[in-house]
């Protein structure tokens, strides 16, 4: 059962590079969502899909692009790379607004 | 916005003790969700809680939904090593600005007496 697949598990950038984090769940789950999570912190919600053409921020969504053209995959992109990005990134879905989420095991990105 | 306050931030355990964290707010949640996370992997889902007053039990895990719907708490019994990590509260609203999204607290981080 994959569940929910994050690519890469690992990245180092240099400040101003970009790169795409990948994320599919075969679960087909309409609801997806990005979080980052720093040290001693929760996560925080970056953006969410509730479908596929459909995308809206989270509570810290600057620095960020995101794009739903299908139910499985909900990419997260970073534009121009900077050092405050360094994170643990996860990947969640969920079949409908309220349901228990399911994460990934998150893509590990360290900017230098 | 909104905010769960979760405690303890750490805490030491010795295999078979009983341990409690829990998870407060100003806010009225709609459900309560409890996730524990290893290192180098995402969290995963161990209990939910959907109406006020609602104890539920996932073998040694008990948690339950706080009557007022700004808390709830976890409990473990009889703990064992694997127990240790961090685990997570989370809420979620069906109203205002973050409705239908999750609300995360900071975790209570679970290690093994030296």
């Amino acid at each position: 059962n994959a569940g929910v697949t994050q690519t890469p598990k690992f990245r180092i950038l240099k400040i101003g590079q970009s790169m795409t984090l990948q994320c599919t769940q075969d679960m087909n789950h309409n609801y997806m969502y990005w979080y980052r999570q720093d040290p001693g912190m929760g996560l925080k919600l970056i953006y969410y899909s509730v479908g596929a053409g459909i995308t809206d921020k989270g509570e810290v969504p600057n620095g960020y692009n995101v794009s739903r053209s299908t139910t499985e995959d909900f990419p997260l992109r970073l534009e121009l790379a900077a050092p405050s990005q360094t994170s643990v990134y996860f990947c969640a879905s969920s079949p409908a607004r309220g349901q228990p989420q399911h994460f990934g095991d998150g893509t590990r990105l360290s900017i230098l | 916005g909104q905010q769960l306050n979760q405690s303890p931030q750490s805490m030491f355990i010795q295999e078979g003790e009983d341990v409690s964290m829990n998870c407060t707010s100003s806010s009225i949640f709609n459900t309560w969700l409890w996730y524990k996370q290893d290192p180098g992997e995402g969290p995963v889902l161990l209990i939910a809680l959907y109406k006020a007053g609602e104890l539920t039990s996932n073998g040694r895990l008990t948690a339950q939904f706080g009557i007022t719907r700004k808390d709830s708490f976890l409990n473990i019994s009889a703990s064992i090593p694997s127990d240790v990590g961090i685990y997570f509260c989370a809420g979620q609203t069906n109203y205002g600005g973050s409705q239908g999204n999750l609300i995360f607290g900071k975790g209570t981080k679970l290690s093994v007496k030296p």
